[in-house]
C-alpha cells in the first residue's frame, strides 16, 4: 500500500516568516508530486507540481524534491494570514507512468496557521 | 461554467437509502476523477473515467458504489444501501488531457458532503 505521510500540524508561523511543509512517500518509483492548498470547507486547489530533483520556484512558493530520501517539501516565503489553510501533498500512483492518467495518492495534510 | 460543479452540495440520507451524486466537469475535459475525503484526511481515489468508460475503478470500496458517465461529460456516482461509514465529502476532479504526462493538472469541484444518519 503506497503511503504519503505529512505532519498534521498545526504549524504556526508569524506573518512574514518562511513556512516549511514536509512530506515523505513510500514508493521509491513515484515520479511526480503535487502540493494542493485546501481552505476549510473548500476543495483542494493546485499550488504546484514537481518531478525533478531539486527546487522549483513559483512566486512565494518553492517545492523541493529529493527522490533519494523520498522527501518533498513546500516552502512559503513571506507568509500571509491568507496562507492559513491545510496543505496536501499528493503523489502520482502510476509507476511507471502508464495508462495516460494521473491517479493521486494524498497525504492527510498539514494545517498551517499564519498569525499577524 | 468556468469550473467543475457538483450537486447537491449537501446530502443527508438515512442508512440503507440510495443516493446519487452528480459531477459536471470543465467543458472539454475528457478525464474525470472521483475522490472521497473523510474528516481530517486527504482525498482518496475512487474511480477514473476517460471519456465514457471507467478506466480505473480500483478505488471503489465495494460493490455498493458505482459510477457512470454515459455521454463523456457529466458523471454520476451512485451509492446503494448507504452506511454511516459512507459519510464524507465526495470530490470530483477533471483534467483536460490525461495523456499530457504525470503532471497533468486536476481541477477539483466544491464537493458533495454526504451524511448518512
Amino acid at each position: 500500500q503506497k503511503e504519503v505521510e505529512q505532519n498534521s500540524g498545526p504549524l504556526s508561523v508569524p506573518e512574514g516568516a518562511i513556512a516549511s511543509l514536509n512530506c515523505t512517500y513510500s514508493d521509491r518509483g513515484s515520479q511526480s508530486f503535487f502540493w494542493y492548498r485546501q481552505y476549510s470547507g473548500k476543495s483542494p486547489e493546485l499550488i504546484m507540481f514537481i518531478y525533478s530533483n531539486g527546487d522549483k520556484e513559483d512566486g512565494r512558493f518553492t517545492a523541493q524534491l529529493n527522490k533519494a530520501s523520498q522527501y518533498v517539501s513546500l516552502l512559503i516565503r513571506d507568509s500571509q494570514p491568507s496562507d492559513s489553510a491545510t496543505y496536501l501533498c499528493a503523489v502520482n500512483d502510476q509507476f511507471p507512468f502508464s495508462g495516460g492518467y494521473n491517479k493521486l495518492i494524498f497525504g492527510a495534510g498539514t494545517r498551517l496557521a499564519v498569525h499577524p | 461554467g468556468a469550473g467543475v460543479s457538483q450537486t447537491p452540495s449537501n446530502k443527508v440520507t438515512e442508512k440503507g437509502k440510495y443516493v446519487e451524486l452528480r459531477c459536471d466537469p470543465i467543458s472539454g475535459h475528457t478525464a474525470l476523477y472521483w475522490y472521497r475525503q473523510s474528516l481530517g484526511q486527504g482525498p482518496e481515489f475512487l474511480i477514473y473515467f476517460q471519456g465514457t468508460g471507467a478506466a480505473d475503478d480500483s478505488g471503489l470500496p465495494n460493490d455498493r458504489f458505482f459510477a457512470v458517465r454515459p455521454e463523456g461529460s457529466v458523471s454520476t456516482l451512485k451509492i446503494q444501501r448507504t452506511e454511516r461509514g459512507d459519510s464524507a465529502v465526495y470530490l470530483c476532479a477533471s483534467s483536460s488531457s490525461p495523456t499530457s504526462g504525470p503532471t497533468d493538472t486536476q481541477y477539483f469541484g466544491p464537493g458533495t458532503r454526504l451524511t448518512v444518519l
